[in-house]
């Protein structure tokens, strides 16, 4: 997983609830991204960020904040969680191989909103 | 219409049978060109990369990439029930920064 973690892996929230799912990596890498993976859907990118403090929004920003105080740690927060949220959320990294440069994905974080 | 069309499948093989799998664009400008594979609750993993047109093989999987058709194919020999997964294609104008990804083909390979 190109040293990502993500917790928590799995959350159960209410409609109206603010959740914070996090992202960390160990290796200093610039680029972090975060989605979200519905069926039918694939991957949608909701925000990316390419230093501290230094985010842009995706396909799929409305709902969403990110904030990247640190090098390692990307957050997702939803400020008030809906039923549309429930999703599989990855965070990615951007990783360079020789003249290579492609994104690598944490293990996800499932979210079920009631 | 979506930037990236793949056929979600399910596709179903018996064991050793040669897999293609596609996605169709819509912008010229893509041209750096991922497959990535995803097994059942877990991240997406990078398959193969594909700058431009051409074929790049790795193994028992080759990627071609045909611009001018804006059609992209992942091949795989001598399927193995292991290669059962979700595959999705992957694509940008710009390196890794904003990968427009296609909705993923599930391959299920039969012993």
């Amino acid at each position: 997983d190109a040293g990502i973690t993500q917790s928590p892996r799995h959350k159960v929230t209410e409609t109206g609830t603010p959740v914070t799912l996090r992202c960390h990596q160990t290796e200093n890498h610039r680029y972090m991204y975060w989605y979200r993976q519905d069926p039918g859907h694939g991957l949608r990118l909701i925000h990316y960020s390419y230093g501290v403090k230094d985010t842009d929004k995706g396909e799929v920003s409305d709902g969403y904040s990110v904030s990247r105080s640190k090098t390692e740690d990307f957050l997702l927060t939803l400020e008030s969680a809906t039923s549309s949220q429930t999703s599989v959320y990855f965070c990615a990294i951007s990783l360079t191989s020789g003249a290579q440069e492609t994104q690598y994905f944490g293990p996800g974080t499932r979210l079920l909103v009631l | 219409q979506k930037e990236v069309e793949q056929d979600p499948g399910p596709l179903s093989v018996p064991e050793g049978a040669i897999v293609s799998l596609n996605c169709t664009y819509s912008n010229s400008a893509f041209q750096y060109f991922m497959w990535y594979r995803q097994y059942s609750r877990k991240g997406p993993e990078l398959l193969m990369y594909t700058y431009s047109s051409g074929n790049k093989e790795d193994g028992r999987f080759t990627a071609q990439v045909d611009k001018s058709s804006k059609y992209i194919s992942l091949f795989i020999r001598d399927s193995q029930p292991s290669d059962s997964a979700t595959y999705l294609c992957a694509m940008s104008s710009d390196s890794s920064y904003k990968l427009i990804f296609g909705s993923g083909t599930r391959l299920l390979v039969r012993p």
